[in-house]
């Protein structure tokens, strides 16, 4: 069965970085689109970037452009999410989640999340 | 970036009721666009994709129609289970964006 865990999260100073991980199951990687999505406590979902089946395309959501970075590696089974000058306003659950697809579409399974606190 | 309107926002209703919740997109998204339920400190869970092709796995009480702009979701005979949040969200367009959600709670 398809599997997503996420690792990486915890507390961090504003203007630091982070870097979550992604790891996946039970499905071919590289054949999928995957996904990062944020919740802020007590508020709605934000889509934050998708990498594309092979890596070659990226997109991200404006308010973390410039400071992110999406990237997988098919040959490990992971996703990853570098967060750079992370800002307290960046605090939410990070969800990876697979595409129904090879790059932006519905999102068919989605880990448990991993909780990113930015505070001083 | 698509602007997603869900309304209402949240309501009330009983075991047993019809409910109908909208997705306005702010332009055409011709049919990229799904459906998902979230319960409390849990992922989302896809319901529809596609607009109106429902996930498998998902009961039949659960139906979406729509295409461009306009977009319902609608559960037939609400269930104990459904109470939930649920929200829609367009992939036509990149930045990918979803709706601000509605909650459905027990009246």
């Amino acid at each position: 069965q398809v599997q997503l865990v996420e690792s990486g999260g915890g507390v961090v100073q504003p203007g630091r970085s982070l870097r979550l991980s992604c790891a996946a199951s039970g499905f071919t990687l590289s054949s999928y689109g995957m996904h990062w999505v944020r919740q802020a406590p007590g508020k709605g979902l934000e889509w934050v970037a998708v990498i594309s089946y092979d890596g070659r395309n990226k997109y991200y959501a404006d308010s973390v452009k410039g400071r992110f970075t999406i990237s997988r590696d098919n040959s490990k089974n992971t996703l990853y999410l570098q967060m750079n000058s992370l800002r307290p306003e960046d605090t939410a659950v990070f969800y990876c989640a697979k595409d129904y697809r090879s790059e932006g579409s519905n999102l068919d399974y989605w880990g448990q999340g991993a909780l990113v606190t930015v505070s001083s | 970036a698509v602007q997603l309107t869900q309304s209402p926002s949240s309501l009330s209703a009983s075991v047993g009721d019809r409910v109908t919740i909208t997705c306005r997109a702010s332009q055409g998204v011709s049919s990229g666009l799904a459906w998902y339920q979230q319960k409390p400190g849990k992922p989302p869970k896809l319901l529809i994709h596609d607009a109106s092709n429902l996930e498998i796995g998902v009961p039949s009480r659960f139906s979406a129609s729509g295409s461009g702009t306009d977009f319902t979701l609608t559960v037939s005979s609400l269930q104990p289970e459904d109470f939930a949040t649920y929200y829609c969200q367009q992939f036509y367009f990149f930045p990918l964006t979803f709706g601000g959600g509605t909650k459905v709670e027990i009246k």
